[in-house]
Order: C-alpha cells, then sequence, then structure tokens
C-alpha cells in the first residue's frame, strides 16, 4: 500500500526565495507531524496536527516558517526568506493517533545556496 | 540538556555479537518509540513502547518507566542491522523529543 509521500525529494534553492515542500500522508491518518534533520543530527521536531488544526507548533524556528493542512490530509511545510540555516533533510510522518507507531516519508532534501 | 541521550553514540560489533543500544529521557512520556535509519534512507519505525518489552525477529525493545530508560537489542547481529538507530518520546504534552541516535556498524 501507499506510504507517506513527500516531495520534492530535493529541493535547491537561493536564500531568500519562498520554497514549499508537500506530504501527503497515509490515508485516514489523522496525526502528521514535520520534523528536519541536519546532517549528524536526530531529527528536530517542528509541527504536528491533528486534524486540519496545528495541534503544536512549538518546533518551528520562527515565524518564517508556516505549515497547513486544510482538508486534514495533505500538509504543506512553508518556509519564507529562506536561509542558508534552513538547509536540511525536511522529514514528514503520519500516524493513525498520536500513540500509534510512526510512518515516515524519505524526506525532501533542502538546500539553500 | 537534551530531554532524549542515547548510548552509545557510535558502535561497531562483529556479526554475530548481541548488541545493547540505550535511552534515557527526562520527561514524563505517553510512548517510546525505536526508530531505524539506514544511510540516504529513510527512517523506519521498529518498535512502539509505553510499558513492558516487545520482541520482532532479533530485534528486542525493554522499557523501564520508573527509570525512565529503553533499551534496543539486537540478537545474532548480521551486517544488514548497520543503521542509526533512533529513540524518539512522545511527552504527556503530545510533543516529541528525538535521541541524536547510536550509529551501529556490524562488521562481517
Amino acid at each position: 500500500g501507499a506510504g507517506v509521500s513527500q516531495t520534492p525529494s530535493n529541493k535547491v534553492t537561493e536564500k531568500g526565495k519562498y520554497v514549499e515542500l508537500r506530504c501527503d500522508p497515509i490515508s485516514g491518518h489523522t496525526a502528521l507531524y514535520w520534523y528536519r534533520q541536519s546532517l549528524g543530527q536526530g531529527p528536530e521536531f517542528l509541527i504536528y496536527f491533528q486534524g486540519t488544526g496545528a495541534a503544536d507548533d512549538s518546533g518551528l524556528p520562527n515565524d518564517r516558517f508556516f505549515a497547513v493542512r486544510p482538508e486534514g490530509s495533505v500538509s504543506t511545510l512553508k518556509i519564507q526568506r529562506t536561509e542558508r540555516g534552513d538547509s536540511a533533510v525536511y522529514l514528514c510522518a503520519s500516524s493513525s493517533t498520536l500513540t500509534s507507531p510512526l510512518h515516515f516519508g524519505n524526506g525532501t532534501r533542502l538546500t539553500v545556496t | 540538556k537534551n530531554e532524549v541521550e542515547q548510548s552509545p553514540q557510535n558502535l561497531t560489533a562483529q556479526e554475530g555479537e548481541f548488541i545493547t543500544i540505550n535511552c534515557s529521557y527526562s520527561v514524563g512520556i505517553s510512548a517510546l518509540h525505536w526508530l531505524q535509519q539506514h544511510p540516504g534512507g529513510g527512517i523506519v519505525s521498529l518498535f512502539m513502547l509505553s510499558s513492558g518489552k516487545k520482541k520482532h525477529g532479533r530485534l528486542i525493545a525493554t522499557i523501564n518507566i520508573q527509570e525512565k530508560h529503553s533499551s534496543l537489542h539486537i540478537t545474532a547481529s548480521h551486517p544488514r542491522d548497520s543503521a542509526v538507530y533512533i529513540c524518539a518520546v512522545l511527552n504527556t504534552g503530545n510533543q516529541f523529543y528525538f535521541g541524536t541516535g547510536t550509529s551501529l556498524t556490524v562488521i562481517p
């Protein structure tokens, strides 16, 4: 069956540009999470959704980062005025409930030049 | 201070050895996850625990809630087990915290 799908798999952008990263969770999974992982580090929590609402966005590093999930399925992570420090792999995961196993996508590798 | 600490950071073992990776955490948790990440690959969930012990093939995960500690054991290790193993906890506030991972290399 289809797993968590993230697009694009790679994104190279110039400093100052706007980017959108997309996550298609497993159908029926109500919980969706965004993380980012820098080289040699463990994943860092950014935000999670329960249905359409952002249940916890405390991990977003600053107001340049924003995420939406308007219909409770696909989510988009938006980064404005990108900086070189934003370069990382952005991971999405979904689960049927908060205490169910996580299913991860393959991530989007973002490089800001 | 990290909410989740893993040890060791790096581990090299001979094929067939019994391996233990440890995870200690400082927050109250609803669940603890053990994840596996292969080089250049995605992350796979191995276990989700809230108490006791779980076993899947050669992998065993245990958790001691009172001591705030979990272990991942691999029996009869194999080169294909080489990966980064990550411990993640869901705290009672529904926030996830991740360890920095244990990089395991199993030599034939």
